[in-house]
């Protein structure tokens, strides 16, 4: 069962324009939501986060979107540059301290120059 | 500044053999998760401890058991080896009660089970 899922596998933008990442999650006792970029043999690297009592949060070029009545979060990065080239992944979790991750499937974003 | 050290990187095993997963947290941190990382699936939680103590637990196989010793560090002990084993494990910690709640991951140990 699948609570957190990103339906796109993977997404091509060019350099300087603006990529959208989606995530959708099932479960509404989700608290608190993540994102993380992961490369090739390393382990995923922390993005950004938000928590479910605010639906937006911005960090320099990368911003996260928070629609709880559609169960819906979005990771804008604007803009895109080919650095950002890497596996996404959304992740939830249960309350505000310590707790489980759970994580979508992950999406491929390639940033062309 | 200090991230989360994972050995071995690489390690290759035979079915029915034994391997152990070593963890050492960022400084400070009180808390380990473990991850199992199917080729080409997301990681799936199996375990975390908190201040040396079992918070909770996932889909880890009974084959599998873990802890974490005195200094934070963390092992996990994988018996009777099986193919479908083969994934990449990682090591999460984080400072329980400081604000942010992300999880520090190191860079994985990948196992192969021949």
């Amino acid at each position: 069962d699948q609570q957190v899922k990103q339906n796109s596998p993977s997404l091509s933008v060019q350099e300087g324009r603006i990529s959208i990442l989606n995530c959708d999650y099932t479960n509404s006792m989700f608290d608190y939501f993540l994102w993380y970029k992961k490369y090739p043999a390393e382990g995923p690297t922390f993005l950004i986060s938000i928590s479910s009592i605010k639906d937006k949060n911005e960090d320099g070029r990368f911003t996260v979107f928070l629609n709880k009545s559609a169960k819906h979060l979005s990771l804008h990065i604007v803009p895109s540059q080919p650095g950002d080239s890497a596996v996404y992944f959304c992740a939830a979790k249960f309350g505000t301290s310590y707790g489980k991750l759970t994580f979508g499937q992950g999406t491929i974003l390639t940033v062309h120059p | 500044a200090a991230g989360v050290i994972q050995s071995p990187r690489h390690l290759i095993k035979e079915k029915r053999e034994t391997a152990t997963l070593k963890c050492y947290p960022i400084p400070r941190h009180d808390t380990v998760y473990w991850y199992q990382q199917g080729p080409g699936q997301d990681p799936q939680f199996l375990i975390s401890f908190y201040e040396k103590m079992q918070s909770d637990k996932g889909s880890i196989p009974d084959r599998f058991s873990a802890q974490q010793f005195s200094d934070y560090h963390s092992e996990l002990n994988m018996s009777s080896l099986e193919l479908g084993d083969s994934a990449l494990y990682f090591c999460a910690s984080t400072q329980e009660g400081e604000s942010g709640n992300e999880q520090f991951f190191g860079p994985g140990t990948r196992l192969t089970v021949l």
